[in-house]
């Protein structure tokens, strides 16, 4: 059964810095991965899909990796802003399924 | 317009009733899903629909049911609300005809409900 943790589950940084992201899961065998982003008490915002055939993506000052033999993928935040302060979550789809297991998220907050 | 709607966005009930929570999509997908969101827990799949004419369980069905309309419409039941079913609802959609990147998620706004 495909597990998906995101550690750590909270982060409080400084406004500018860089950051990284941590989520894996447990089955390497899946179709792919999606980052999302959510504010409080709202819905989830998608960033980044990252397909099993890829290695990464960037969008702006994200960018997405995924190395599938070790089960891990990280969202890298560059310069971050007060503005990127939410809950990020990733979520994976498991070959021959197409369903999405979440993890829990990680809840940052950039400090101005 | 937004591409998935979610209606009601906010719901309060007691325990024993019935409630419909609705999801409408103007995106074109087959596919759509139900989601529950609790304080620690993530996001757990309720009941997802490939099309039309089907429909399946996820990891949490028990208590919950659903109706597929049509491409663009798909209704979550509680057919008699229990206060654990109090959480954060969310409806989804992904596409399988190739056109976007394929499988990629789209969330509503959500439904946030209490059971009293």
């Amino acid at each position: 059964k495909q597990e998906v943790t995101q550690i750590p589950a909270a982060l409080s940084v400084p406004e500018g810095e860089n950051l990284v992201l941590n989520c894996s899961f447990t089955d390497s065998a899946i179709y792919n991965l999606q980052w999302f982003r959510q504010d409080p008490g709202k819905g989830l915002t998608s960033l980044l899909l990252i397909q099993s055939s890829q290695r990464e993506q960037t969008s702006g000052r994200l960018n997405a990796s995924l190395d599938k033999s070790s089960g891990r993928s990280t969202l890298y935040i560059a310069a971050s802003q007060p503005g990127d302060s939410a809950t990020y979550l990733c979520a994976v789809s498991t070959s021959g399924t197409y369903k999405y297991i979440f993890g829990t998220g990680t809840r940052l907050k950039v400090l101005a | 317009d937004a591409d998935v709607t979610q209606t009601p966005r906010n719901r309060i009930t007691k325990t024993g009733k019935r409630i419909m929570l609705e999801c409408s999509q103007t995106k074109g997908h087959d596919r759509m899903y139900w989601y529950r969101q609790d304080p620690g827990l993530g996001l757990r799949l309720i009941y997802y629909s490939f099309d039309v004419k089907d429909i399946n369980k996820g990891e949490i069905s028990d208590g919950y049911s659903v109706s597929r309309q049509a491409q663009a419409k798909f209704s979550l039941s509680l057919e008699s609300a229990i206060p654990n079913q109090t959480a954060l609802y969310f409806c989804a959609t992904s596409d399988d005809s190739g056109a976007g990147v394929y499988n990629e998620q789209f969330f509503g706004p959500g439904t946030r409900l209490t059971v009293l």
